[in-house]
This record gives C-alpha cells, structure tokens and sequence, in this order.
C-alpha cells in the first residue's frame, strides 16, 4: 500500500523568506504522479504544483518549486519570496496512474509573520 | 465550468441517528472521491468511484458508512448511526478519469458535527 508523511506539522516563514515544508512517500508502483495541495480556513482544496514521477527535472510554478528525489522517495515544496497569502495548511499527495487513488499526507501548517 | 458542489455545507446531529451527504461532481468526470478530514488532521480517502462502480473502499467503515453513485453522476455518502468520532469535515472530489494524470477538483466539503 502507499503512504505518505509529512513530519512537520507547524512552519513559520517571515514574509518575503524562503520556507521548505517535506514529504516523504512510499509506494512499489512505477507510474505515478506527486502534489502539493493548498487548504485554507476556508477549506477549498487548491493545486498548488505537481510532478510527474517520470519526469526527472523539478516542477516549478511561479514562487513554488519541488525538489523531487526519486530514489529517496523525497517530495519537498519550497515557497520563495513568502507572503501572508500563502499562510494556510499544505498537503502532500499521492496519485496513482494505474488505479487513480489519491492519498494525502497529514499536512503542515505554514504560518507567515509579516 | 461549474466546480464541485456539495451540500450541506453545515449538518450538527446527535450520536445515533442519521445523516446523508450530497455530491455533485463536475460534468463529464469519471472518477469521484470521498474523504472524511478530521480538525488538523490530512484528509482519509473513504470511498473511490469510476463511474458507478467503486474502485477503492478498503478504509470506508461499512457498518456503519455506505455511499453510492447513481448513474455515474451524483453520489451520496450516508452515516447510520452516527458516532462522536464521525464529527469531521467530509470532502468530495472528481477527476476526469483515475488513470494517468488527471486533475482532481475539490469541493468545498460538509462539517459534521456529531454531539
């Protein structure tokens, strides 16, 4: 079965830093697919950026970049230049390409003091 | 395009008795997930459709959860009877198909609160 684990369940970042929040994930299947999700308070699920396990180079989308380590099964986000906007709770997730199940890991609640 | 939409937004009840959970997922998406997210906590897949026929629902607590998906659209998720421990936000997502890399869209989920 697949997992996910996020280990950081609190990160602060002051405004305009840089913040790295980490996931690690477990799975025996060859084709599948890694994100970050966005909550929050209002608790719409947002897609912030993915990554495709074939792919080799590193997503990015604007300020969001991952570091994606395939051997070490190593998935982290790191947000640049931080703003308040970001402040919400982020979710690792887990797509299978073969059964279509998506599982999340426990999250990690990014504050950002301005 | 219209998104997911849910309702209720809000449902309080007493332990025992029984709730059911509404899901509109968005035109022409094969697959539907159900999560139950507890406060604080990473949401747990309950139950996954493609179509009408369940693909994935080894965590859904069978007696006393069950959920159906008529004619590949809408879907429900009921609760009988319902437990302190159920009292959780309960999130409903679709994708155009479950295979490769689709896109899953989120609604904006239903709180349960179970007193």
């Amino acid at each position: 079965a697949q997992t996910v684990t996020q280990s950081q369940p609190e990160m602060s970042v002051q405004e305009a830093e840089t913040v790295t929040l980490s996931c690690t994930y477990d799975t025996s299947e060859s084709d599948y697919y890694l994100f970050w999700y966005k909550q929050p308070p209002s608790r719409q699920m947002i897609l912030v950026i993915r990554q495709e396990a074939y792919k080799q180079q590193n997503a990015t989308e604007n300020r969001f970049s991952v570091n994606f380590q395939k051997a070490a099964k190593s998935f982290s986000l790191k947000i640049s230049d931080s703003q308040l906007g970001d402040a919400a709770m982020y979710f690792c997730a887990y797509h299978s390409g073969n059964t279509g199940k998506l599982i999340f890991g426990q999250g990690t609640t990014l504050q950002v003091k301005p | 395009e219209a998104g997911v939409a849910q309702s209720p937004r809000y449902k309080i009840i007493e332990k025992r008795q029984s709730v059911a959970f509404w899901c509109n997922p968005i035109s022409g998406h094969a697959t539907l997930y159900w999560y139950q997210q507890i406060l604080g906590q990473g949401p747990k897949l309950l139950i996954q459709f493609q179509n009408n026929g369940v693909v994935d629902d080894s965590q859904l607590p069978k007696d006393r959860f069950s959920a159906e998906r008529l004619k590949g659209v809408d879907s429900t998720l009921k609760i009988q009877p319902a437990k302190l421990e159920d009292s959780a936000v309960y999130l409903c997502a679709s994708s155009l198909d479950g295979g490769g890399y689709t896109e899953a869209f989120f609604g904006q989920g239903t709180r349960l609160t179970v007193v």
